[in-house]
C-alpha cells in the first residue's frame, strides 16, 4: 500500500525557509515523478514543483527561484525547501506522486501539513 | 493555461445527475484529470486522461472532453458525492487547477 508523509516544522518566520520531507513507502521512489502542491484560501490549489530520481526537476514561475526540490533514494524521500516566505505562502503542503510519467495525474497523496508563516 | 471551472458551487439532491464543466484557455489535447475533495482530506483523483476512471471510483463518475473543454458528470449523486471538485490540466507547465466547484446538499 502506498502512502505519503509530510513532515517538517509547521510554523515558520518571515524572511526564513520553509522544509519540508515526504517520506514514501510502498513503492520505490525511483519508479515515478513526484511534486509538491499547496492549498491555500486565497489562491487554491497550487502546483509548486516536481523531480524524478534522473535529476529532472521544474518548479511554478510564480514562485521565482526561492524553491528547491530534492530527492534521497537511499532514504525514499523529497523534500522541498522554499526561501524567503511570507504570510502569502501559509497553506496546506501536499506531496503526491505522478501516476506515470511528469504528465501523470496525481494518483496518490499525502495527508497535508499546514504552514503557517508568522513571527 | 488557466482554467475555467463552472459552476463555483450547485446544490443538488440524491439521485440528481450533476455536471461541472471547465474550460482551458489554451488546448491540453487529454492531459486532464479531475479530483475530488472532502472538508480535511487531501483531494482524491477521480478521472485521468479526460475520460479514465480511476481505479476503485464508482461508475457513477464519468468524464469527457479535450482540447479546451471538458465535463465531469455524476450520473446518480449519492450522499458520500458532496464534496468539492477540482479540475487539472497536465498538458503543459506550470501545472494548473481549476478553481473547484463545491457541491452541497439541496
Amino acid at each position: 500500500q502506498v502512502q505519503l508523509q509530510e513532515s517538517g516544522p509547521r510554523l515558520v518566520k518571515p524572511s526564513e525557509t520553509l522544509s519540508l520531507t515526504c517520506t514514501v513507502s510502498g513503492c520505490s521512489i525511483t519508479s515515478y515523478y513526484w511534486s509538491w502542491i499547496r492549498q491555500s484560501p486565497g489562491k487554491g490549489l497550487e502546483w509548486i514543483a516536481y523531480i524524478y530520481h534522473s535529476g529532472n526537476t521544474d518548479h511554478n514561475p510564480s514562485l521565482k527561484s526561492r524553491v528547491t526540490i530534492s530527492l534521497d533514494t537511499s532514504k525514499n524521500q523529497f523534500s522541498l525547501r522554499l526561501n524567503s516566505v511570507t504570510a502569502a505562502d501559509t497553506a496546506v503542503y501536499y506531496c503526491v506522486r505522478h501516476q506515470s510519467n511528469d504528465r501523470g495525474s496525481y494518483d496518490y497523496w499525502g495527508q497535508g501539513t499546514l504552514v503557517t508563516v508568522s513571527s | 493555461i488557466q482554467l475555467t471551472q463552472s459552476p463555483s458551487s450547485l446544490s443538488a439532491s440524491v439521485g440528481d445527475r450533476v455536471t461541472i464543466t471547465c474550460r482551458a484557455s489554451q488546448g491540453v489535447s487529454t492531459y486532464f484529470a479531475w479530483y475530488q475533495q472532502k472538508p480535511g482530506k487531501a483531494p482524491q483523483l477521480l478521472i485521468y486522461a479526460a475520460s479514465t476512471l480511476q481505479s476503485g471510483v464508482p461508475s457513477r463518475f464519468s468524464g469527457s472532453g479535450s482540447g479546451t473543454d471538458f465535463t465531469l458528470t455524476i450520473s446518480s449523486l449519492q450522499p458520500e458525492d458532496f464534496a468539492t471538485y477540482y479540475c487539472q490540466q497536465l498538458g503543459s507547465y506550470p501545472r494548473t487547477f481549476g478553481q473547484g466547484t463545491k457541491v452541497d446538499i439541496k
